[in-house]
């Protein structure tokens, strides 16, 4: 069983419909959290940091669920530059970072 | 601003031969990572350094080595490769060990071995 798991999708919504993905990790002891985006043949970059209480940044909110151990990204209107690749990454200590194999979301007009 | 550049960004290699991959950063960040990608998995990190001069194994080091003399520049070698090897190879930079900061990416290097 993969340490990080996601549902590889692909998640296809139209422009301004609202789609959530979900990631569990099995340790335990991961300590921080984040999702990171990868557009196609491209490198991944941060998107948002996920915080215990949940945060918000514009259309993106992100949730932990630290008893269920799993971690959500939620986006509301959804746009046709949203079309990527969500990673869900966890960290369990120092250089044990564990990404997930992704979520593919393809909007369409 | 370049951030992290990889060098070269595809290469097709023949069972057996070498190679070095380069990434420089001009971040100034200490922490310098190299990672892999393959089809339906995670990245996965092969070897990561924490300053200039200094390196350690990451998950999957084997058939892999680095070198970090300047602290701009990380370089991964493959002494003799093997198409297991074939794989799309990111190097990335922190300012932060991972997980307390972002990880910043170079865009790529597609690596295939026949």
């Amino acid at each position: 069983r993969k340490e990080v798991e996601q549902d590889p999708g692909p998640f296809n919504v139209p422009e301004g419909a609202t789609v959530a993905f979900n990631c569990t990790y099995s340790n335990s002891a991961s300590q921080s959290f984040f999702w990171y985006r990868q557009d196609c043949r491209k490198e991944p970059k941060l998107l948002m940091s996920v915080y215990s209480s949940g945060n918000e940044d514009g259309r993106f909110t992100a949730q932990l669920n630290r008893a269920s151990q799993y971690i959500s990204l939620l986006i509301r209107d959804s746009k046709l530059s949203d079309s990527a690749t969500y990673l869900c990454v966890v960290n369990r200590g120092s250089f044990k970072t564990i990404f997930g194999a992704g979520t593919r979301l393809f909007v369409k007009a | 601003n370049a951030g992290v550049t990889q060098t070269p960004k595809f290469r097709v290699l023949k069972t057996g031969q070498s190679m070095t991959l380069l990434c420089a950063q001009d971040m100034n960040h200490e922490y310098m990572y190299w990672y892999r990608q393959d089809p339906g998995m995670g990245l996965r990190l092969i070897h990561y350094s924490v300053g200039e001069g200094t390196t350690a194994k990451g998950e999957v080091p084997d058939g892999y080595n680095v070198s970090r003399l300047k602290k701009q520049n990380f370089l991964l070698g493959l002494e003799s490769a093997a198409p297991s090897q074939t794989s799309v190879y990111f190097c990335a930079s922190s300012r932060r060990r991972t997980g307390a900061g972002e990880l910043f990416f170079g865009e790529g290097s597609r690596l295939t071995v026949l």
